[in-house]
């Protein structure tokens, strides 16, 4: 069966830090990988996605990074966390040919 | 471009109550259409979905049905439970290549005792 993972869980950084949250994928082969922001209360705000190997779309220019060094994992970065970055971060993946999306559990991020 | 429409919320409901959140769209093509849930400190999951029109997408007492006369896509649920506090957000998507979802931006269903 597909299932997807996220790490951390939580995350409290100061400004100015850096920042590396971890996404895989199991139980499929080359996924649609996406990176979203939840600001508190709010609805999604995609960040990036990504159709393969070293393919990086970005969606909000800011400064946060994204790379996909494996076919089944996705890395969200940062070299120097603002603390507008707080929020709840999800990855998620889709096969292309289902269309559902299914999403990861999450990081809470707070930036102090 | 394509388009997702939420009702606001909160929508704050008494146990037992009937619920209707309302979702309409708009977009080039033939969209599948989707309802997730987030759960309090989840990420998102599938409720249900439906890929024509006159479909009926139904799970856990939720049903909705896809109306291409009047571009929507409607949750409903006949008797809410307190367990289904949650936030829920409309979706489509155009199958094949690399089409992105598009995402309401999600109605807070609150249900008392």
């Amino acid at each position: 069966s597909q299932t997807i993972h996220q790490w951390p869980a939580t995350l409290v950084q100061p400004v100015g830090s850096p920042l590396s949250l971890e996404c895989t994928v199991e139980g499929t082969s080359n996924p649609n990988l996406y990176w979203y922001r939840q600001a508190a209360g709010r609805g999604l705000q995609l960040l990036f996605y990504s159709v393969g190997i070293g393919q990086i779309s970005s969606e909000v220019p800011q400064n946060l990074s994204a790379s996909r060094p494996q076919d089944r994992q996705f890395i969200l970065s940062s070299k120097k966390l603002l603390l507008s970055d707080s929020g709840f971060y999800l990855c998620a993946f889709d096969s292309g040919s289902t269309d559902t999306q299914y999403f990861g559990p999450g990081t809470r991020l707070t930036v102090l | 471009g394509d388009s997702v429409t939420q009702m606001e919320g909160p929508v704050t409901l008494s146990e037992e109550a009937f619920l209707t959140i309302n979702c309409t769209y708009t977009a080039t093509g033939y969209p599948s259409l989707f309802w997730y849930v987030q759960y309090p400190g989840e990420g998102l999951q599938l409720l249900l979905k439906a890929t024509k029109a006159d479909d009926k997408g139904s799970n856990k007492g939720f049903e909705a049905t896809y109306r291409k006369e009047t571009t929507s896509f409607h949750l409903e649920k006949g008797s809410v439970q307190v367990s289904d506090s949650a936030v829920y957000f409309c979706a489509l998507s155009l199958s094949g290549g690399s089409y992105i979802p598009t995402f309401g931006r999600g109605t807070s269903l609150i249900v008392h005792p």
